[in-house]
């Protein structure tokens, strides 16, 4: 299995100021993923960041919004730019190994 | 587009019941499924997948059938435990990229 971390675990952030989401994994992995959990809703992929290549977003997000960087096999950062009220989610970062997806912790922001 | 529907929560049981969580889905090709748990302040974690039709996935006590001809991926359990008390995410992958489109969530609680 993979053991994957995630900082910070939960924020609490003003309108407007930017929030930068860490994962970090124990294996080296090709593919991961980022997906947003809204209240009461499914988990939604925002999008998937390879190693070396640009991440590739899924319909209705960008990277303006949610730039994110993957400069090595075993981390990945999701930058929530500009944030507003609506953004108030449960941000998990998954990765692929032995063809099954292991999800991180979450990390709960919260925008005011 | 692929889609996941899955019955809404909260389910509440008394220890030793039979559980029952519906799920179903809409997609192109030939997807693979699966149920995957997170435990109170806990990740999600895979519980079971399926990953063509009539293939019955198994954990944990916890059993689903791909059913194609019903479109369904139903899990069950004969006996629930207070420890199985989570929220149950149904998911599939279809198309390629093992992107995963998830299910709203049960949440289940079983009580003493």
């Amino acid at each position: 299995s993979a053991v994957i971390s995630q900082k910070p675990s939960r924020d609490i952030c003003q309108r407007g100021t930017s929030l930068t989401i860490q994962c970090q994994v124990d294996s080296q992995v090709t593919m991961m993923f980022w997906y947003r959990q809204q209240p009461g809703q499914s988990l939604t992929l925002i999008a998937t960041a390879n190693q070396g290549s640009e991440a590739t977003y899924e319909s209705g997000f960008v990277i303006d919004k949610f730039p994110i960087s993957r400069p090595n096999l075993t981390f990945s950062t999701l930058t929530v730019s500009n944030m507003s009220p609506e953004d108030s989610s449960i941000y998990l970062c998954s990765v692929e190994l032995y063809n099954e997806q292991f999800f991180g912790p979450g990390t709960r922001l919260t925008v005011l | 587009g692929n889609s996941v529907t899955q019955m809404e929560g909260p389910v509440t049981l008394s220890e030793e019941a039979f559980l029952t969580i519906n799920c179903t889905y809409t997609a192109t090709g030939y997807p693979s499924l699966f149920w995957y748990v997170q435990y109170p302040g806990e990740g999600l974690q895979l519980l079971l997948k399926a990953t063509k039709a009539d293939d019955k996935g198994s954990n944990k006590g916890f059993e689903a059938t791909y059913r194609k001809e019903t479109t369904s991926f139903h899990l069950e359990k004969g006996s629930v435990q207070v420890s199985d008390s989570a929220v149950y995410f149904c998911a599939l992958s279809a198309g390629g990229g093992n992107k995963l489109t998830f299910g709203t969530g049960t949440q289940l609680k079983v009580e003493l």
